[in-house]
């Protein structure tokens, strides 16, 4: 069964820069697993951030970036702001229109 | 205007059947592969199932394999979820999110605002 890890939890001082990480328990995720990431506030439905490994939907701040670093995909938060603190999903597609998503990152501003 | 909308949650004993369904407009509903993902209570994103848009093909995750039947209609822009003997752990909140592609790479967008289902006697 294959198993997509991130961070639990993560912290950001403001105007800080921080890294999530989105990655195989068995493999490598390269640019083929098409990473994609989705921000997640509380009580709220997820909004996309990044598809295609390193493409901001629609409207995402530039602060937000996508990555493959070594092994993983990774999502860079430049310049953190109070509302960047929320939940972060990665979603990796394994072929055959099957999905997995990590369990998610927590990511706290202070 | 809100692209997805979901209904037909609610509380459902265990053992129990529910169908959701999902409203689409604003897009050529179907040209699009369309999926069902949940989250039970303070837990993480999964995925459910999809099915692709003239309903040739459909996916399921392997903790609902067997219980759960997507279906679409695209004469009406709907998507369905069958659920069937329904137990604690399909308790979640369950989103209809479309795939948007750019040549062969797939994502999520956009989410609806999901529809509750609750298991529970």
């Amino acid at each position: 069964q294959t198993v997509v890890t991130q961070e639990p939890s993560l912290s950001v001082s403001p105007g800080g820069t921080v890294t999530l990480t989105c990655g195989l328990s068995s493999g490598s995720v390269s640019t083929n697993s098409y990473p994609s990431w989705y921000q997640q506030t509380p009580g709220q439905a997820p909004r996309t951030l990044i598809f295609k490994t390193n493409a901001r939907s629609s409207g995402v701040p530039d602060r937000y970036s996508g990555s493959i670093l070594g092994n993983k995909a990774a999502l860079t938060i430049t310049g953190a702001q109070a509302d960047d603190e929320c939940d972060y999903y990665c979603a990796l597609y394994m072929g055959s229109g099957v999905w997995v998503f990590g369990g998610g990152t927590k990511v706290t501003v202070l | 205007e809100v692209p997805l909308v979901e209904s037909g949650g609610g509380l459902v004993k265990p053992g129990g059947s529910l169908r959701l369904s999902c409203a689409a407009s604003g897009f050529s509903f179907g040209n699009y592969m369309m999926n069902w993902v949940r989250q039970a209570p303070g837990k993480g994103l999964e995925w459910v199932s999809s099915i692709t848009g003239t309903s040739s093909s459909r996916y399921y995750a392997d903790s609902v394999k067997g219980r759960f039947t997507i279906s679409r209609d695209n004469a009406r822009n709907s998507l369905y979820l069958h659920m069937n003997s329904l137990s604690a752990e399909d308790t979640a909140m369950y989103y209809c999110v479309r795939t948007k592609t750019a040549g062969p790479i797939p994502w999520f967008d956009p989410w609806g605002q999901g529809t509750l289902v609750t298991v529970s006697s």
